[in-house]
């Protein structure tokens, strides 16, 4: 079955750039929508963003144009960058695929294991 | 509307039968049929147990059962047993700005 794994520094300075790849495994990454999706120590969790196969991105709002994700379906892995990061954005970062497209918008049916991004200088 | 409200904490005692409430607006849970349930265990990903409000992945157990009322969905968990304890996180689709939206979770203690 398909599984993802993300990974990335564990530590990042403040006002630096966050990159992180999920690596997808057991599965195509065509015909599906894939997210990164945060939760902070201790609270809930915050969606960030999400990219089709083709390419095509969608964001939260509240992240602005800090927030890029692409992907390379040959090498089957996806990646998020995130500027200008913050201490409050010390987070365990999960890596998602959706469910298929019928099932409806905003389904996150595999998920990575998560990584624990610190971010202090 | 940044989350969906979820009630902090629920309980209830082995065999029992809890339901943890949803609440969101009219672009989210209260005109569409994409509601789904996360459940979490410490230091784990979440697990997806419930979507399209009341349908579950297969391999989850029948004990978990989802619904919907208005603006507000609900999940409820028959027979509680020890491992149900754990965080559990609503979340929809949402047709405003934000796209989609998490629940900011209920922690079920099984006493």
């Amino acid at each position: 079955q398909v599984q993802l794994q993300e990974s990335g520094p564990g530590l990042v300075r403040p006002s630096e750039t966050l990159s992180l790849t999920c690596t997808v495994s057991g599965g195509s990454m065509n015909d599906y929508y894939w997210s990164w999706i945060r939760q902070s120590p201790g609270k809930g969790l915050e969606w960030i963003g999400l990219i089709y196969s083709s390419g095509s991105t969608k964001y939260n709002p509240s992240l602005g144009s800090r927030v890029t994700l692409s992907l390379d379906t040959s090498k089957n892995h996806f990646s998020l960058k995130l500027t200008s990061m913050t201490a409050a954005e010390t987070a365990v970062y999960f890596c998602a695929r959706h469910k298929d497209a019928a099932a409806g918008p905003f389904i996150f049916e595999v998920w990575g294991q998560g990584t624990l991004v610190t971010v202090s200088s | 509307q940044t989350a969906l409200t979820q009630p902090a904490s629920v309980s209830g005692s082995p065999g029992q039968s809890i339901t943890i409430s949803c609440t969101g607006g009219g672009s989210d849970i209260g005109g569409y049929n994409y509601v789904s349930w996360y459940q979490q265990h410490p230091d784990s990903a979440p697990k997806l147990i419930i979507y399209g409000v009341t349908k579950r992945p297969s391999g989850v157990s029948h004990r978990f059962s989802g619904s919907k009322s208005g603006n507000t969905a609900s999940l409820t968990i028959s027979g509680l047993q020890a491992a149900d304890e754990a965080d559990y996180y609503c979340a929809s689709y949402n047709s405003g700005i934000t796209f989609g939206l998490f629940g900011g979770g209920t922690k079920l203690f099984v006493l």
